[in-house]
Formats: structure tokens, C-alpha cells, sequence
């Protein structure tokens, strides 16, 4: 059963970091990209970044570039999103979510989402 | 950044209805479109990609059909569990951007 596993989530002041992480099992990592995708309370969703297999090819939005760096550690089956100089707009449920880059299908499995807070 | 736009934003149906929704790309995306359905408190499920193609497991009361510019998303006869907010997306350019939503509410 494919299972991703968000953590990290929390109350961070403006300015702060974060450092998200998303723990997969359940199918090939290693053969998948991943995203991150999030939504602001109340608000619709925003793809926010992904990463290629082998993690050479990042894509982002541009209100999160220079500020987020997606990641993927293949042998523990992880993908983490590191979060700088967070800003209240970045106040959001963070989800993980896979590709099935074998077929060609986008955001086929969700994780739960790890809330995230902005504020003083 | 290619702008989704889907319409309506909100709609009220009954069960046993047949609805459309649409979703409108500011340039061409070929067929690489994709629907979500999301329900309160939970993550996004995937109904449709490739504009038409339906996700393993989705009922066959769900379709999709359109290319290039305009889309759309039928669901044939509403059932209780249809009452949820529907998402576009496109997936042929990065960023990658969703529509803003179609919730769907029980008249």
C-alpha cells in the first residue's frame, strides 16, 4: 500500500525556518518524482515544488524560489522541503504528493498534510 | 505562469443530477489535464488525468473530455459522496497551477 507521511508542521515566527519532511513506503521511490503541494487555510491548492528522481531537476513557484529548497534522500525513502524566511502568506497545509512518472500520471497519491503557521 | 480558470465556483445540485464543470487554460496545454476531488479535512483524490483518461478506481459516473484551452468535468448521477470541491490542473508547463476550485453543494 503506497503511504506517504508528512512531519514537521508547526508554529514558526516570520523570518523563521521549517524543515518538512514526507516519508514514503509502500511503492519504488526511487522511480517516482515528488511534489509538495499546499493550501492556505480556507483557500484552494498551489503546487509549490517537485523533484526528479535522482534529484538533479528542481522545479518551484515562483513566490517560494530562493526561499524553499526541495530535497530527496533515496536510501531513506524521504523527501523534505526546507523552509526559509517564512512569510504569514506561507501559512498553509503542506502536503507531499508523487508522480507516477512511470505512466505519466501527476499527484496520484496524497500524504495527509503537516500544517504549517506563520506568525508572532 | 499559465492561469487556470474553472466555472463555476460554486454549485448546487441533487443527488441523482448530472453536472459539468469547467476549467479554462490561458494557453494551450494539449490534453495534460488533470481533475482532483478534495472533501473537508482530507487530501485531494485523483479523478482524471490526461484530460480524459479516468484514475484506477474512480467511478465510471466521472469523465472528462476537452484539449487544448477548455475542459470539462461530468459527473453523469450525482451520489451523496459526489459533494466535495473539484479541482483542475495542469501539469504541461511549471509552474504547475490549479484552478481555483468548484464546490459542489447539495441543493
Amino acid at each position: 500500500e503506497v503511504q506517504l507521511v508528512e512531519s514537521g508542521g508547526g508554529l514558526v515566527q516570520p523570518g523563521g525556518s521549517l524543515r518538512l519532511s514526507c516519508a514514503a513506503s509502500g511503492f519504488m521511490f526511487t522511480s517516482h518524482w515528488m511534489n509538495w503541494v499546499r493550501q492556505a487555510p480556507g483557500k484552494g491548492l498551489e503546487w509549490v515544488a517537485n523533484i526528479k528522481q535522482d534529484g538533479s531537476e528542481k522545479y518551484y513557484v515562483d513566490s517560494v524560489k530562493g526561499r524553499f529548497t526541495i530535497s530527496r534522500d533515496n536510501a531513506k525513502n524521504s523527501l523534505y522541503l526546507q523552509m526559509n524566511s517564512l512569510r504569514a502568506e506561507d501559512t498553509a497545509v503542506y502536503y507531499c504528493a508523487r508522480d507516477d512518472s512511470i505512466v505519466g500520471v501527476p499527484l496520484d497519491f496524497w500524504g495527509q498534510g503537516t500544517l504549517v503557521t506563520v506568525s508572532s | 505562469a499559465i492561469r487556470m480558470t474553472q466555472s463555476p465556483s460554486s454549485l448546487s445540485a441533487s443527488t441523482g443530477d448530472r453536472v459539468t464543470i469547467t476549467c479554462r487554460a490561458s494557453q494551450g496545454i494539449s490534453s495534460y489535464l488533470a481533475w482532483y476531488q478534495q472533501k473537508p479535512g482530507k487530501a485531494p483524490k485523483l479523478l482524471i488525468y490526461a484530460a480524459s483518461t479516468l484514475q484506477s478506481g474512480v467511478p465510471s459516473r466521472f469523465s472528462g473530455s476537452g484539449s487544448g484551452t477548455d475542459f470539462t468535468l461530468t459527473i453523469s448521477c450525482l451520489q451523496s459522496e459526489d459533494f466535495a470541491t473539484y479541482y483542475c490542473q495542469q501539469y504541461y508547463s511549471y509552474p504547475r497551477t490549479f484552478g481555483q476550485g468548484t464546490k459542489l453543494e447539495i441543493k
